[in-house]
C-alpha cells in the first residue's frame, strides 16, 4: 500500500550541476502535480502532468526546470545549472483524477552549495 | 491572478479550546477545497475537502464554506497540543487543472 513516493529525501549539488527528482504516484493515480516551498513559505505548484504529457506548467521557471512524466517510470523534476535560490523543499502529489483530493510525497529537500 | 489568503499567524489556543481557522480565495469557478496539515519538516497531510456550502464535520474538525462570501474555514475543537502545525488551505479550479495553495496559518496548541 505505497503512497507518493519521492526520491532521493535529500538531496545536495553544486552550484552549475544538475538535480533529478522522482516521483512515482500512488498506485492508481495518473495525475501528478510538483510543488516547491521554500524555508517559512507555502507551497507554490510548478507543474501539473498526466501520463505524457504536461497540462499546465504555469509555475515553472521558464529556463532550467523542466518535467516529465512518461509512459513507464517515475515522474521527473529536473533542474539544470543549479543556483542557491533553488534550495528548497519539492513535493509531488498525485490524485485519481483532476480537481480531487491530491496526497503527498514525503518531498525532496534539495540544498545547493 | 488566482489566489488562495491565509492569515500566516501564529495563531494560540489553550488546550481544549476551539481554533478558528480562516481562509479566502479569488475565483468564483473554484469548486473544490482542501485543508491540509503540515508538520515542520514533513510533507502536508490531508485532513479534511469539502466541495458544497455548508459545513463538513469529521471528528474533532469541522471545514465551513460560503461560496457567496469566498470563504472557507477550519474549526479545530477540543485542541490538542498535537494539533500544533500549519493548516494549509487549498482552492481547486475546474478547467484550470491545478490546486492553488495559500501559504498557510501556524497553530500552537498551549498545554
Amino acid at each position: 500500500n505505497a503512497g507518493v513516493m519521492q526520491n532521493p529525501r535529500h538531496l545536495v549539488r553544486r552550484r552549475g550541476q544538475e538535480a533529478r527528482l522522482r516521483c512515482s504516484p500512488m498506485k492508481g493515480h495518473s495525475h501528478v502535480y510538483w510543488y516547491r516551498q521554500l524555508p517559512e513559505e507555502g507551497l507554490k505548484f510548478m507543474v501539473y502532468l498526466q501520463k505524457e504529457n504536461i497540462i499546465d506548467e504555469s509555475g515553472m521557471p521558464k529556463e532550467r526546470f523542466s518535467a516529465e512524466f512518461p509512459k513507464e517510470g517515475p515522474s521527473i523534476l529536473r533542474i539544470q545549472q543549479v543556483v542557491r535560490g533553488d534550495s528548497a523543499a519539492y513535493f509531488c502529489a498525485s490524485s485519481s483524477r483532476e480537481n480531487t483530493e491530491a496526497f503527498f510525497g514525503q518531498g525532496t529537500r534539495l540544498t545547493v552549495v | 491572478q488566482k489566489e488562495v489568503e491565509q492569515n500566516s499567524g501564529p495563531l494560540s489556543v489553550p488546550e481544549g479550546a476551539i481554533a478558528s481557522l480562516n481562509c479566502t480565495y479569488s475565483d468564483r469557478g473554484s469548486q473544490s477545497f482542501f485543508w491540509y496539515r503540515q508538520y515542520s519538516g514533513k510533507s502536508p497531510e490531508l485532513i479534511m475537502f469539502i466541495y458544497s456550502n455548508g459545513d463538513k464535520e469529521d471528528g474533532r474538525f469541522t471545514a465551513q464554506l460560503n461560496k457567496a462570501s469566498q470563504y472557507v474555514s477550519l474549526l479545530i475543537r477540543d485542541s490538542q497540543p498535537s494539533d500544533s502545525a500549519t493548516y494549509l488551505c487549498a482552492a481547486g479550479y475546474t478547467g484550470g487543472f491545478k490546486t492553488i495553495f495559500g501559504a498557510g496559518t501556524r497553530l500552537f496548541v498551549k498545554a
